[in-house]
């Protein structure tokens, strides 16, 4: 079966940092873009930032550029969001979705990030 | 880069059908597919439409798509609806390496 699986909900204060991982199952992640894509409470999607799967590329929106780091670690078929400089804006649900064939197809639970002024 | 543009919310009742727009600020709709996405409450998206108007499979009938070049828009189109079909839809697109969303449509079917 097709799966992303995200680690578990974080609690931060505001300066702080988080990562939050995605594990593939059923597929690799060097065969499919990822993408992340987060959600504040009663908010719009908002996409952030995804990573190439041929080259480990990574491209992230303006929005986020200075303060989002994608990775993967390719042995454990896991990609990785990292954010630093959390503001209390930033509580949101954070997904991780695989991109195929334009759309965005399979998405992992979500991650709910909350950070405390 | 561009923003897509839906309305906020929308209701009609069990048994119509009902069409969601989602205008393009810049550029052309056809110069990239658009997608749309059902959201229920606590759960993450699910794809309805990809590629402007296919349909995954397990997609009913019922969910359609189209671009309107006129317009600079594309619907999501929603038949015989059904309590069930009461979520948020949210269209995507992308260009310049970015993915764009809609600000997403409430649904209510009462």
């Amino acid at each position: 079966q097709v799966h992303l699986v995200q680690s578990g909900a974080e609690v931060k204060e505001a300066g702080a940092s988080v990562r939050i991982s995605c594990k593939a199952s059923g597929f690799t992640v060097t065969s499919y873009a990822l993408h992340w894509v987060r959600q504040a409470p009663g908010q719009r999607l908002e996409w952030m930032a995804w990573i190439n799967p041929g080259n480990g590329d990574t491209k992230s929106s303006q929005t986020f550029q200075d303060r989002v780091t994608i990775s993967r670690d390719t042995s454990a078929n896991t990609v990785y969001m990292e954010m630093s400089g959390l503001r209390s804006e930033d509580t949101a649900v954070y997904y991780c979705a695989r991109n195929w064939d334009y759309a965005f197809d399979i998405w992992g639970q979500g991650t709910m990030v909350t950070v405390s002024p | 880069n561009f923003m897509l543009t839906q309305p906020h919310s929308m209701s009609e009742s069990p048994g119509k059908t009902i069409t969601i727009s989602c205008t393009r600020s810049s550029g052309s709709i056809a110069s990239s597919y658009v997608q749309w996405y059902q959201q229920r409450p606590g759960s993450a998206p699910t794809t309805l439409i990809y590629k402007n108007f296919e349909r995954p499979s397990g997609v009913p009938d019922r969910f359609s798509g189209s671009i309107d070049i006129s317009s600079n828009s594309a619907s999501l189109t929603i038949s015989g609806l059904r309590t069930e079909d009461e979520s948020d839809y949210y269209c995507q697109s992308y260009g310049s390496g970015n993915q764009v969303f809609g600000g997403g449509t409430k649904l209510t079917v009462l």
